[in-house]
C-alpha cells in the first residue's frame, strides 16, 4: 500500500502558484520523498525529490516538514501544460538491493489548471 | 525525452494469446523495471531486472516474465493473456542505487 495520503483533486488559475500538499506520517528516516506527474495517457515524469530540506529546480520546489510527516509541491506558475496527475511516493533512496526500481504510487492528486 | 523507449506503442491481442513488449532503458541505466497501470488507476510494479536476472517482483503471476540483455534493453513477457491484462505497461530505468527512475511512454495492450 501507498504509505501517502493526497487530496483526489485541485484546481489552479493558469499563472497562479500551485500547492499539491501530500501527507506521509509514517515515513521512515532513510526514506525520501518523490514527486512524478502524469499526463494523460503519458508515462510518469519525475519532478522533484527530498530528504529533509527544502528543494528547488526548474519545474518546481519541494517543501518539506520539519517532523517530514508532510510536504508541498510547489509550481511556481501554473500552465495550462501543467493539468495532470501528480504522484507523491515515498521511498528508500540508493537501496543498494532488490527493489531498488520500485515505486509505490496511490491514487494521486488530479490537477487541473484553468484559463 | 527521458531516453527510455518502449515498443510498440499500441498493440490488440486475444484472449489465450502471448505478448512481447520491449524497452531500451536510458544511457548508463543498468537497471530496469516494469509497469502495469490499469485504467484510473496507479502504476504497479510488476518486477525489476539487474545484470539479466529478474531482483525484485510485485504481486504477479508467473505468467508475466521478462529479459534483460547485456546492453540493458529488456522485454517483458505475458503468457495466457486475460482480459485484464489489458493496461498500459511502462518501462523505467535507473542505476541500480535508484537515484532517479525514469520512465518511457508505455505500450497500450488490449485483449480483446
Amino acid at each position: 500500500d501507498a504509505k501517502t495520503t493526497q487530496p483526489p483533486s485541485m484546481d489552479c488559475a493558469e499563472g497562479r502558484a500551485a500547492n499539491l500538499p501530500c501527507n506521509h506520517s509514517t515515513i521512515s528516516g532513510n526514506e525520501y520523498v518523490y514527486w512524478y506527474r502524469q499526463i494523460h495517457s503519458q508515462g510518469p515524469q519525475y519532478i522533484i525529490h527530498g530528504l529533509k530540506n527544502n528543494e528547488t529546480n526548474e519545474m518546481a520546489s519541494l517543501i518539506i516538514t520539519e517532523d517530514r510527516k508532510s510536504s508541498t509541491l510547489i509550481l511556481p506558475h501554473a500552465t495550462l501544460r501543467d493539468t495532470a496527475v501528480y504522484y507523491c511516493i515515498v521511498r528508500v533512496f540508493r537501496q543498494w538491493a532488490s527493489n531498488t526500481g520500485k515505486l509505490i504510487f496511490g491514487q494521486g492528486t488530479t490537477l487541473q489548471v484553468k484559463p | 525525452e527521458t531516453g527510455v523507449t518502449q515498443s510498440p506503442t499500441h498493440l490488440i491481442k486475444t484472449r489465450g494469446q502471448q505478448v512481447t513488449l520491449r524497452c531500451s532503458s536510458q544511457s548508463g541505466h543498468n537497471t530496469v523495471s516494469w509497469y502495469q497501470q490499469a485504467l484510473g488507476q496507479g502504476p504497479q510494479f510488476i518486477f525489476q531486472y539487474y545484470r539479466e536476472e529478474e531482483n525484485g517482483r510485485g504481486n504477479f503471476p508467473p505468467r508475466f516474465s521478462g529479459l534483460q540483455f547485456p546492453n540493458y534493453s529488456s522485454e517483458l513477457n505475458v503468457n495466457a493473456l486475460e482480459l485484464d491484462d489489458s493496461a498500459l505497461y511502462l518501462c523505467a530505468s535507473s542505476d541500480l542505487g535508484g537515484n532517479t527512475i525514469y520512465f518511457g511512454e508505455g505500450s497500450w495492450l488490449t485483449v480483446v
